[in-house]
């Protein structure tokens, strides 16, 4: 299917474990990016990517991992999972430069940390 | 958001109209977008403006206004669907940075 999959689409782990939420899209586009969403903060940035190899830091990457080998896949790694990071991420690509195209958003994937 | 200010929620009737505002640090802009995301589900991309000025598409219409870090949502008659969050999306620098959004409740 084209567009933009993520997975697991919900997943509950326990904290100290090592969690890797998939993205995957088929546009081929440039551009993707980790998002985490919480009641009050909106959405903020943890991870993006111009390219395959090319990663850069967000807004709140710390406690995150993410690699990009293949331009349709950018997955995020939480190391050592923490209650504070129990949120709903989505995954985002675009195809432009970042900040001038609009981004299509995943599905998300709700993440409880227990 | 980092500097971007829109009011948390609004309530409007259906069949009526609304205005959404945001209002924004004017340093390093380069656009604006909006985006709207329904309860449970992704954002999914509304408008980008990047001049001065009104751009309408169908019921929806954005502003923009760069030299007072002014833009709007006017939403014209309103459906039950539109009920969502509506994000103001600055591009600074190159860089996007999400608003808080505003929840909009559309009364029968």
């Amino acid at each position: 299917d084209a567009g933009i999959t993520q997975s697991p689409r919900y997943k509950i782990t326990e904290t100290g474990r090592q969690v890797t939420l998939m993205c995957h899209q088929t546009w081929s586009h440039s551009y993707m990016f980790w998002y985490r969403q919480d009641l009050g903060h909106g959405l903020r940035l943890i991870y993006y990517s111009a390219a395959a190899d090319i990663t850069d830091k967000g807004e709140v990457p710390d406690g995150y991992v993410v690699s990009r080998s293949k331009t349709e896949n950018f997955p995020l790694t939480l190391e050592s999972a923490t209650r504070s990071q129990t949120s709903v991420y989505f995954c985002a690509s675009s195809g432009k430069t970042g900040g001038r195209d609009e981004q299509y958003f995943g599905p998300g994937t709700r993440l409880t940390v227990t | 958001g980092q500097n971007i200010d829109q009011p948390t929620e609004m309530t409007a009737t259906e069949g009526a109209i609304v205005q959404i505002n945001c209002t924004y640090q004017t340093s390093g802009f380069n656009g604006l977008f909006w985006y709207q995301q329904h309860a449970g589900e992704a954002p999914t991309f509304l408008s980008y403006n990047v001049l001065d000025g009104l751009e309408e598409k169908g019921r929806f219409s954005s502003f923009l206004s760069r030299s007072k870090g002014y833009s709007y949502l006017l939403l014209k008659e309103l459906q039950m669907k539109d009920s969502a969050s509506y994000l103001c999306v600055m591009n600074r620098d190159d860089k996007i940075i999400f608003g808080k959004g505003t929840r909009l409740h559309i009364l029968p």
